[in-house]
């Protein structure tokens, strides 16, 4: 079964919406989490690694205040994407550390700002 | 920062002949893990390698991590139409992070 939950599959919204993304750690407490995005036929750029109970650290180029995470529980990781627009239009995938494992990912989340 | 190359970026093959994608890490890697994603779904975890040298075979498919531990390679025997998809080899550290290749676009024609 799924390890990892991501909610909303698909957000269809209109520009200057902000739009929240679940990742839920389903049979783990997952102290980090990472949040990915992957543009058309491009490859998966990490965008933050969340931590939970303390601020996310961001790789270099993205911008922390267009994107808040929030990590408040062990299973639990949230992204707000704040004010999309168009070219916010991406797939983003969370995924899950457990120990020295492999990471485990959602089904991403389509998102689509007109 | 680490960055990966991955090559080729297409590979289009007749169905029945071999394919093989290749990645080069800048710095010396924890671990080297592989993914496929079919289009329109997310990646799916194949297989991590972690010592040097190691190989490890998943039935056709068979994955090398070069002694260095900077490289890598997939190769698929006798390809199917079912292999289609992008190949992604993601790179590791010993604190989890992750730094993915570009893919390998993969086409098999019957």
């Amino acid at each position: 079964g799924a390890v990892v939950s991501q909610h909303p599959s698909r957000v269809i919204c209109k520009s200057g919406t902000s739009v929240k993304i679940e990742c839920r750690s389903l049979d783990f407490q997952a102290t980090t989490m990472f949040w990915y995005r992957q543009f058309p036929k491009q490859s998966l750029m990490l965008m933050a690694t969340s931590n939970e109970g303390s601020k996310a650290t961001y790789e270099q180029g993205v911008e922390k205040d267009k994107f808040l995470i929030n990590h408040a529980s062990l299973t639990l990781s949230t992204l707000t994407v704040t004010s999309a627009h168009p070219e916010d239009s991406s797939f983003y995938i969370c995924s899950v550390r457990v120990g020295n494992q492999p990471q485990h990912f959602g089904d991403g989340t389509r998102l689509s700002i007109l | 920062g680490q960055q990966v190359m991955q090559i080729p970026q297409y590979q289009h093959v007749q169905e029945g002949e071999d394919f093989t994608t290749y990645c080069n890490s800048s710095t010396t890697l924890s671990n080297i893990q592989w993914y496929k994603q079919r289009p329109g779904g997310h990646p799916v975890f194949l297989i991590q390698l972690v010592k040097s040298g190691e190989v490890k075979k998943q039935k056709r498919l068979t994955f090398q991590f070069g002694e260095a531990k900077k490289n890598s390679s997939l190769h698929i025997t006798a390809t199917q139409t079912t292999d289609v998809g992008t190949y992604f080899c993601a790179g590791g550290t010993s604190y989890g992070k992750l730094t993915f290749g570009q893919g390998t676009i993969l086409t098999v024609h019957p």
